[in-house]
């Protein structure tokens, strides 16, 4: 079945440096790619999405690139903040199915002072 | 943070008994969607819906049930054939396919 593979699983980063995370889908004609953060006790809210038609977005620290080709997508953060700590997760939709969303495992990222 | 809400927060229940959590969205969404959360699991669909009156399994629906009579309500039934069914559940809707899922803040269920 459809799958979303999400790496790390933990990542650790010094304040100030940038993060990447990474993940893979399994179905080629997935065209939305959104990633949730979810802090701790809170809900996941969207932070970032990518379509099918565009490589890369950038919204201030945070920014995703897509290679279609490879089928896997990433999430950078630049300047890490304490307030970035949190689990962050991917997902794909898929267009050649029902409307769901599938997403990865998640990541959680503690930002060290 | 409003616009869509779960109730109970926290519910306790013991083997054997059915459970309905509730959520509720003013947002005039179209889409609705259950998800359960286990620790290092991510987030595993359950059921969703696109319009009143109609629904889909997801990845996990064994041992649940939902309905969608109304457009801002999509309640689920964990029943006692759910063997795990301790978890956290989050509620989500959407406008429509490839928009933004907004969450409910969840319920926590724990079997006794």
């Amino acid at each position: 079945g459809e799958n979303v593979e999400q790496h790390p699983s933990t990542l650790s980063v010094q304040e100030g440096d940038s993060a990447v995370i990474k993940c893979t889908y399994s179905d080629s004609a997935s065209n939305y790619f959104p990633w949730y953060k979810q802090e701790l006790g809170k809900r996941p809210q969207l932070i970032i999405d990518i379509r099918s038609n565009v490589g890369e977005k950038k919204d201030q620290r945070i920014a995703v690139t897509l290679n279609k080709t490879a089928k896997h997508f990433s999430l950078h953060i630049t300047e890490t903040q304490p307030e970035d700590s949190a689990v962050y997760f991917c997902a794909a939709s898929l267009m050649n199915r029902d409307d769901k969303i599938i997403f990865g495992k998640g990541t959680r990222l503690h930002i060290l002072p | 943070d409003g616009g869509i809400t779960q109730s109970p927060k926290y519910l306790f229940r013991k083997e054997g008994q059915n459970v309905t959590l509730s959520c509720e969205q003013n947002l005039n969404h179209d889409a609705m969607y259950w998800y359960r959360q286990d620790p290092g699991q991510g987030l595993r669909l359950i059921y969703y819906s696109q319009i009143v009156n109609d629904f889909q399994k997801g990845d996990i629906a064994e041992g649940y049930s939902v309905s969608r009579e109304k457009k801002e309500s999509f309640p689920l039934t964990v029943t006692s054939a759910q063997k795990n069914p301790t978890a956290f559940y989050l509620c989500a809707s959407s406008s429509q396919s490839y928009n933004e899922q907004f969450f409910g803040p969840g319920t926590r269920l724990t079997v006794l």
